[in-house]
């Protein structure tokens, strides 16, 4: 079955300062890659995701992150944080399911908190 | 364009009462889904539906039922609440099924508190 391991749980960087979220993940055949974001009381909001290709893939709001299979992580990156990205930050890998339908993996999430 | 939309947003229940969370998406999504989640467990699927009719069980689907009436609608049902099923639940949709690779659209989530 597969997995994804966040384990950094709180992160801090000061506004500008660059930013590393890790994720690894456990799969058994080509993974399906995301990072969602999600602010206080909201729902989920896709960054960016992963399919074939590129191992460097661009999102919203100036991430990107990284495939690395040899490693089995894909983490997340900004050059420049700002305050306004504070929120928790998910990874996830999508599977098959046998009845057709597909499925997404969390790992348990990065508090990121951003300071002045 | 509302995306997919969840009511309540709050909800108190007493153990043993039963409700409803109802999700509306109006993209034309075939794929509909609800999760569940828990501090430090990040997101677990309950059920999921694949288009109207059909409906299927996720990794935690004991005290949930759902139904699939239509394109728009994936309703979630807690027969007898109990503690244990205070959380916050979203509900996900997406174009396509069968590929693992559309990104979901989320609600906003409803926030249960089981008491």
């Amino acid at each position: 079955a597969q997995s994804v391991t966040q384990p950094d749980i709180h992160i801090t960087v000061s506004e500008g300062a660059s930013l590393e979220l890790r994720c690894n993940y456990s799969y058994g055949a080509t993974p399906y890659l995301f990072w969602y974001v999600q602010s206080p009381g909201q729902g989920l909001q896709l960054l960016l995701k992963y399919f074939s290709g590129d191992t460097l893939v661009q999102g919203i709001k100036g991430f990107e992150a990284e495939f690395k299979r040899s490693q089995s992580s894909f983490n997340l990156r900004k050059p420049s944080v700002h305050w306004s990205d504070a929120a928790e930050y998910f990874c996830a890998v999508g599977a098959l399911l046998a009845g057709g339908g597909n499925k997404l993996t969390f790992g348990t999430g990065t508090q990121l908190k951003v300071e002045l | 364009n509302a995306g997919v939309t969840q009511t309540p947003k709050f909800q108190v229940l007493k153990t043993g009462q039963s409700m409803t969370l109802q999700c509306a998406q109006d993209m034309n999504h075939e794929y509909m889904s609800w999760y569940r989640q828990d501090p430090g467990m990040g997101l677990r699927l309950i059920h999921y539906s694949v288009g109207a009719g059909i409906t299927d069980q996720g990794e935690v689907p004991n005290g949930y039922n759902v139904s699939r009436s239509t394109t728009e609608d994936f309703p979630l049902r807690l027969l007898s609440a109990a503690p244990s099923q205070t959380s916050v639940y979203f509900c996900a949709s997406s174009l396509r099924t069968g590929a693992a690779n559309y990104g979901y659209t989320f609600g906003s989530g409803t926030r249960l508190t089981v008491v």
